[in-house]
């Protein structure tokens, strides 16, 4: 079954330290991918998106994601992590052929000062 | 603002009784989907919508009902609620390229607890 897995349901960094959060998918077909971040008691709001081309996407707040195709992984990272930062982050993936986003359990990110 | 609304934001009710939770988009989207979040299990779509009139199952349909009968809303119905229904529930929007849909604006989210 066509499934994204999330290492980590929280993990924890100091202010100013690297931020990396990691997304795995099963599947040999290149599918597109997607980060959200969710803020207390808001909707999902998109951090950035792999569809085609370049294969290191930026996106808003300093983040960043690179598809490896042969790790089948989209890790999210950031050089300096923001006390603003603190959110849960959900990976999620469109699978060729699919109209769904099949989405992972997330990850709840804590900022220490 | 493009965006996609959804009410009521909180909502407590009792077993058995029938309710709707709204969901309107202003960004001409032909693409509507519900989810529902649960701790541990992210976000798992209910049901979906390709256009006006055009409704299809997602991966947690049962107990839920929903209707495309304009583009910009797609209420989702509960008929009988029961207690396993409570979660927060998302409304989400896209485009469509090449009939497949891109990317996601979500609503702010309606919490729903049944007693």
């Amino acid at each position: 079954a066509q499934s994204v897995t999330q290492l980590g349901s929280h993990v924890s960094v100091s202010e100013g330290a690297l931020v990396l959060l990691r997304c795995n998918y099963s599947s040999s077909v290149p599918p597109y991918l997607f980060w959200y971040v969710q803020y207390p008691n808001q909707g999902l709001q998109l951090l950035l998106k792999y569809t085609t081309g370049a294969t290191l996407v930026k996106g808003i707040n300093g983040f960043e994601a690179e598809f490896k195709k042969s790790e089948t992984s989209f890790h999210l990272t950031k050089p300096s992590a923001h006390m603003s930062d603190a959110a849960e982050y959900f990976c999620a993936v469109r699978f060729q052929g699919a109209q769904k986003l099949v989405f992972g359990q997330g990850t709840r990110l804590t900022i220490n000062p | 603002e493009a965006q996609v609304t959804q009410n009521p934001r909180y909502l407590i009710t009792v077993t058995g009784k029938k309710l709707t939770v709204t969901c309107s988009q202003n960004m001409n989207h032909e693409y509507m989907s519900w989810y529902r979040q649960d701790p541990g299990l992210g976000l798992r779509q209910i049901y979906y919508s390709m256009n006006v009139e055009v409704t299809d199952k997602g991966d947690v349909p049962e107990g839920y009902k929903v209707s495309r009968k304009e583009k910009r809303n797609f209420p989702l119905i509960l008929e009988s609620p029961s207690p396993n229904q409570t979660s927060l529930y998302f409304c989400a929007s896209s485009t469509r390229s090449r009939n497949v849909s891109i990317e996601q604006f979500f609503g702010p989210g309606t919490r729903l607890t049944v007693l």
